[in-house]
């Protein structure tokens, strides 16, 4: 059974980075995209991005200036990194895996349905 | 304002039916396959619904989906009181940049 797990920082400072790791176990970061998503207190889910096991990426216009999302995948590891939070950026943050569906439009992988979800972490903007 | 639309809350009696919409436009529901997901208060939204119409091992019958045209719809069956939950649509959507995008959300309450 996959399993994945967030961790990192719970209260991060106003223009700080927020550095998070998703760790996999139960199976492999290979053939499967990668996703970030976050849900606000009391709101709904935002896609935040997500990243290719072979380590292409695509983010949110909205938070792409200040995204970086990165994989490990030797070490079953997958890394986002979002920079100047405010208190916009207060959210629990969910790593998910996503199934790979062949475009025949854009000819190339793009992330189908979300199979497996951590089970989230809530990181506080706050000084 | 999220892509797609949902209404923000439906309620029905236990064993009753119930059924939760989205609406999108021909750039997301109309051309691409749709998922819904289930958040249980407190927890991680877990995969109802794939494909549109398809449950993942382990989901019972009593949930299905479907689509037609820009919209699909979760349908639940007998209710029960373990039901009460936010439930989500997502999709691709062609026009944006993001991607897979996600509904505003519907609370289902069993009363």
């Amino acid at each position: 059974q996959v399993q994945l797990q967030e961790s990192g920082p719970g209260l991060v400072k106003p223009s700080e980075t927020l550095s998070l790791t998703c760790t996999v176990s139960g199976g492999y970061i290979n053939n499967y995209f990668w996703a970030w998503i976050r849900q606000s207190p009391g709101k709904g889910l935002e896609s935040i991005g997500y990243i290719y096991y072979s380590g292409s990426t695509n983010y949110n216009p909205s938070l792409r200036r200040r995204v970086t999302m990165s994989v490990a995948a030797s070490r079953n590891l997958l890394s986002l990194r979002l920079s100047s939070v405010t208190a916009a950026d207060t959210a629990v943050y969910y790593c998910a895996r996503a199934t790979s569906f062949f475009d025949p439009v854009l000819e190339t992988y793009r992330p189908d349905y979300f199979d497996y979800w951590g089970q989230g972490i809530l990181v506080t903007v706050s000084s | 304002q999220s892509v797609l639309t949902q209404p923000p809350s439906v309620s029905a009696a236990p064993g009753q039916k119930v059924t939760i919409s989205c609406s999108g436009s021909t750039s997301n529901i109309g051309n691409n396959y749709v998922s819904w997901y289930q958040q249980l208060p407190g927890t991680a939204p877990k995969l109802l619904i794939y494909d549109n119409n398809k449950r993942p091992s382990g989901i019972p019958d009593r949930f299905s989906g479907s689509k037609s045209g820009t919209s699909a719809t979760l349908g639940i069956t007998g209710l029960q009181t373990g039901d009460e939950a936010d439930y989500y649509c997502g999709t691709w959507d062609n026009s944006l940049s993001v991607g897979r995008v996600f509904g505003g959300g519907t609370k289902l309450t069993v009363l």
